[in-house]
């Protein structure tokens, strides 16, 4: 099972909502990433997390907050969005091992489509 | 830092022919190159990758790619293509020593037209 589900599939939110995107895996899979992706434009790396612990954070703004409650799970927490962050958030997961293994294959979720108003 | 060009925003084949979706990378080291399909409305699907070994990789739905270090190429191929292999599809390189892990390139869309 290469599954990695995410939810919701949509969401439309105002810019004082607060809203969180799930995202679950049961590969028993170490690393779990978040990705943003605009349309027709590649996917950007957002977080980073192995053994849970937050590894890579590309100077994301602080209105996303992500959290790696387990090992399985991965959410992201929004607030106070821009109409610019509108987007595909994409979930992946990969095996990890001893720290982050960037030859492993990583397994994207269906995403989230994020509008916000 | 490492990255990946696709040249060609658009492929354009008939259904029955071979198709080529071009990539080039650029990186100081060992490259570790991926390509991902990407279907509408949907996340990405790994199809191959290149670590080491053979430079012709096969991967899923009779998809291969052929790694070039002379060329620093990685050109995704298929021999016949179908119709439902109309898709968004990104190349993506990952470089030892570096913790950004994966960059993509910008996406090729190829058409197959029946």
């Amino acid at each position: 099972d290469t599954e990695v589900t995410q939810t919701p599939k949509h969401l439309v939110m105002g810019m004082t909502n607060k809203k969180s995107l799930k995202c679950e895996q049961h590969m028993g899979h170490r690393a779990m990433y978040w990705y943003k992706q605009k349309a027709k434009k590649p996917p950007e790396l957002m977080f980073v997390y192995s053994y849970e612990k937050l590894s890579i954070n590309e100077s994301v703004p602080s209105r996303f907050s992500p959290e790696c409650p387990n090992s399985s799970l991965l959410n992201l927490h929004l607030h106070a969005l821009q109409p610019e962050d509108s987007a595909l958030y994409l979930c992946a997961s990969s095996q990890g091992g001893a720290g982050l293994r960037i030859t492993d294959t990583q397994y994207f979720g269906p995403g989230t489509r994020l509008t916000v108003l | 830092a490492q990255s990946v060009a696709q040249p060609e925003d658009q492929v354009n084949v008939a259904e029955g022919n071979p198709l080529t979706v071009k990539c080039t990378y650029s990186v100081s080291g060992n490259p570790y190159l991926f390509w991902y399909v990407q279907y509408p409305n949907r996340g990405l699907q790994f199809l191959l990758k290149y670590i080491t070994g053979d430079n012709l990789v096969k991967g899923s739905y009779g998809f291969e790619a052929e790694f070039n270090k002379s060329q620093t190429s990685f050109h995704l191929k298929k021999p016949s293509a179908l119709v439902s292999d109309s898709a968004l599809y990104f190349c993506a390189v990952s470089q030892l020593y570096n913790n950004n892990d994966m960059r993509f390139g910008a996406g090729t869309r190829l058409t197959v037209k029946p």
